[in-house]
């Protein structure tokens, strides 16, 4: 069955970066897309971006552009988020989900909660 | 950015009755909408996409409508489960924004 079994929570200060990780398995890896969701508490769900998980490219939110990479390493069928210069507006439960195809989002990780506090 | 405008924000209902939640796009998304259910502490659940066709194993009281900028999901006969959070998502462009959500209470 189709899993995306996302790291642990995490608690960073002001400034610093985090890395969450999502590890697929039940399906070919590079066949979907994988884009990052998040949902601060008690907030509308965000989206910060895709990554084709075949060729690497990606695609960001305006919103995240500078401070958010996605990555992927196939060879471990797991896509990466990273995000930079966390502020205390950064805190959320940070989710990854896989693309069915129509940018819809058919199957989705458990969630990362990422606390940014000094 | 496409905005996505739910309605109502939250509303109550009883097992066995109808309900609808309305989602508004502030520019025409042609049919390229997804409705998802989130209980708490939970993902999101992927129910129709685009607009009205279903996601494996929702059941078939969901249904979805719409087109343009106005879109539907019909409830048909409540059940205790289904007591959640609703969003609308846009998938016609990036960014591929979400309504505010709908809170469903069961009475």
């Amino acid at each position: 069955q189709v899993q995306l079994v996302q790291s642990g929570a995490e608690v960073k200060k002001p400034g610093a970066s985090v890395k969450v990780s999502c590890e697929a398995s039940g399906y070919t890896f590079s066949s979907y897309a994988i884009h990052w969701v998040r949902q601060a508490p008690g907030q509308r769900l965000e989206w910060m971006g895709w990554i084709n998980t075949d060729n690497g490219n990606t695609k960001y939110s305006q919103r995240f552009q500078g401070r958010v990479t996605i990555t992927r390493d196939t060879s471990a069928s797991t896509a990466y988020l990273e995000l930079s210069s966390l502020r205390s507006e950064d805190t959320a439960v940070y989710y990854c989900a896989r693309d069915e195809g129509l940018t819809a989002l058919d199957f989705w990780g458990q969630g990362t909660l990422v606390t940014v506090s000094s | 950015d496409i905005q996505m405008t739910q309605s109502p924000s939250s509303l109550s209902a009883s097992v066995g009755d109808r309900v609808t939640i309305i989602c508004r796009a502030s520019q025409s998304i042609s049919s390229y909408l997804n409705w998802y259910q989130q209980k708490p502490g939970k993902p999101p659940k992927l129910l129709i996409y685009p607009a009205s066709s279903f996601h494996s194993g929702v059941p078939s009281r969901f249904s979805g409508s719409g087109s343009g900028t106005d879109f539907t999901l019909t409830i048909n006969s409540l059940q205790p489960e289904d007591s959640a959070t609703y969003y609308c998502q846009q998938s016609y462009t990036a960014p591929y924004t979400f309504g505010q959500g709908t809170k469903l209470e069961i009475k």
